[in-house]
C-alpha cells in the first residue's frame, strides 16, 4: 500500500520567513495530494491540494509543488505569521483504491 | 466547506464495555468514510475505509472484530469499539469524501472523539 513519509517533524521559524515542509510517496498511482493543517485541539483543516496534472499551485501565500518522477510534493509558506503555527499533515490519495494516507505530520512554530 | 459532525467529542468508559462512536456528513453525501487514530503528537494512523453499503477495508494490525464499522447509509458511519481496553484509549477521527464528484476529492474531518478507558 502507499507510504507516506513527512519531514521535518518539527520546524521553527522566525515570523516573516519562509517554511517549507517535504513529503514523499511510494504508490505511483496515487494521484491527489492534500494538505491539512491541524491547530491544537482542532481538528485537520484543508489548506490547499494538487493533483497529478499539475506540477505547481498557489493560494497567496501558501504553495504545493509536485514532482511525480521522483514522487515527492512540498509544502511552501511564505511571510510566516504567528496563527500559521499548527500541525500540518501531507497525505496521499489514489482514486481508484479510494483511501487516504497522511505523513507523520510536522509542527510548525512560528516565533513572533 | 462541507461539514461533518462527530459524537460524541469525548466518551469515558470501563473496561470490558462497548463504545459507538457516530460521523455524519450533514450537507453532502459521504460514499466513503475514514477512520483515524490518533495518539498525542502524532500523525493519524488509517484504520479503515467504509464506502456506502459494504464491508470495510481493515488496513493491517487493526482487528476487525474490535473495531466494528458500519456504513449503512450515506450520511452515516459508526465505529464500535468492543469490550475495550485502557490500550483503545486514543482520539479517533472520521472523515467523509464523496467520490461521485470528480473535481472534489478533498475528505471533510468530523471534530474527532476523544476516547478513555478506564
Amino acid at each position: 500500500g502507499e507510504n507516506v513519509e513527512q519531514h521535518p517533524s518539527t520546524l521553527s521559524v522566525q515570523e516573516g520567513d519562509s517554511a517549507v515542509i517535504k513529503c514523499t510517496y511510494s504508490d505511483s498511482a496515487s494521484n491527489y495530494f492534500p494538505w491539512y493543517k491541524q491547530e491544537l485541539g482542532k481538528r485537520p483543516q484543508l489548506i490547499i491540494d494538487i493533483r497529478s496534472n499539475v506540477g505547481e499551485k498557489k493560494d497567496q501565500r501558501i504553495a504545493v509543488t509536485l514532482n511525480k518522477t521522483a514522487k515527492h510534493f512540498s509544502l511552501h509558506i511564505t511571510e510566516t505569521q504567528p496563527e500559521d503555527s499548527a500541525v500540518y499533515f501531507c497525505a496521499a490519495s489514489n482514486w481508484g483504491n479510494n483511501d487516504m494516507r497522511f505523513g507523520a505530520g510536522t509542527r510548525l512554530t512560528v516565533k513572533p | 466547506g462541507a461539514v461533518v459532525s462527530q459524537h460524541p467529542s469525548w466518551v469515558i468508559c470501563k473496561s470490558g464495555t462497548s463504545v459507538k462512536i457516530e460521523c455524519r456528513s450533514l450537507d453532502f453525501q459521504a460514499t466513503t468514510m475514514f477512520w483515524y487514530r490518533q495518539f498525542p503528537k502524532q500523525s493519524l494512523m488509517l484504520m479503515a475505509t467504509s464506502n456506502e453499503g459494504s464491508k470495510a477495508t481493515y488496513e493491517q494490525g487493526v482487528e476487525k472484530d474490535k473495531f466494528l464499522i458500519n456504513h449503512a447509509s450515506l450520511t452515516l458511519s459508526t465505529l464500535t469499539v468492543t469490550s475495550a481496553h485502557p490500550e483503545d484509549s486514543s482520539f479517533y477521527i472520521c472523515s467523509a469524501r464523496d467520490i461521485r464528484r470528480a473535481k472534489n476529492t478533498e475528505a471533510f474531518f468530523g471534530q474527532g472523539t476523544r476516547l478513555t478507558v478506564v
